[in-house]
């Protein structure tokens, strides 16, 4: 089973800080890695795909970069409807994986 | 308005059996591929199994391999997940989800509200 290794497991930030999650894979995924936010009693959101692909109607404050085994998501500009968790997900092969989350706090 | 919406989840002691549902509307059902994804309480998301459109695919996670079974109806709009011979581990929210289709890969772009499955003697 490929990994998924996101680094920190939490973050504190404040609001219009920038901040920048990375996700590595335990083997090449070429770009298939999707983001998602959750917060805390609701379902995952999805906010990037295909690594860097912003889905619809996600703010362009989020970005994802990167390719083969490490990959970023930033926030630009951090808003207070961002604190939350955020994992990573391969999409590359069966079984599907997630990283263990990332926690955006205050 | 695509809607996903879970029901069947319960209290069900170590061994026994429970089938999750998912009712979706809102989009064409039979066009996607499905899955149901968990998460027990404080932990991280974990995949559990898919259901292609194609093909008639189904795909588990090694955890679930041969107690759990997912299935759709595509007149009713409804995927399940029957699970069998259920463990402690087995406790978590299960969320449906279904698959984007603008890349030829599954990742997910709506998500159901989730249902809370409890093993507990």
């Amino acid at each position: 089973d490929i990994q998924m290794t996101q680094s920190p497991s939490s973050v504190s930030a404040s609001v219009g800080d920038r901040v920048t999650i990375t996700c590595r894979a335990s083997q090449d995924i070429s770009s298939w890695l999707a983001w998602y936010q959750q917060k805390p009693g609701k379902a995952p959101k999805l906010l990037i795909y295909a690594a860097s692909s912003l889905q619809s109607g996600v703010p362009s404050r989020f970005s994802g970069s990167g390719s083969g085994t490490d990959f970023t998501l930033t926030i630009s500009i951090l808003q207070p409807e961002d604190f939350a968790t955020y994992y990573c997900q391969q999409a590359h092969i069966f079984p599907l994986t997630f990283g263990g989350g990332t926690k955006v706090e205050i | 308005e695509v809607q996903l919406l879970e029901s069947g989840g319960g209290m069900v002691q170590p061994g026994g059996s429970l089938r999750l549902s998912c009712t979706a509307s809102g989009f064409t059902f039979s066009g996607y591929a499905m899955s149901w994804v968990r998460q027990a309480p404080g932990k991280g998301l974990e995949w559990v199994s898919a259901f292609g459109t194609t093909d008639g695919s189904t795909f588990y996670a090694d955890s679930v391999k041969g107690r759990f079974t997912i299935s759709r109806d595509n007149s009713r709009n409804t995927l399940y997940l029957q699970m069998n011979s259920l463990r402690a581990e087995d406790a978590a929210v299960y969320y449906c989800a279904r698959k984007i289709l603008v890349i030829p890969r599954i990742v997910y772009d709506y998500w159901g509200q989730g249902t809370l499955v409890t093993v507990s003697s």
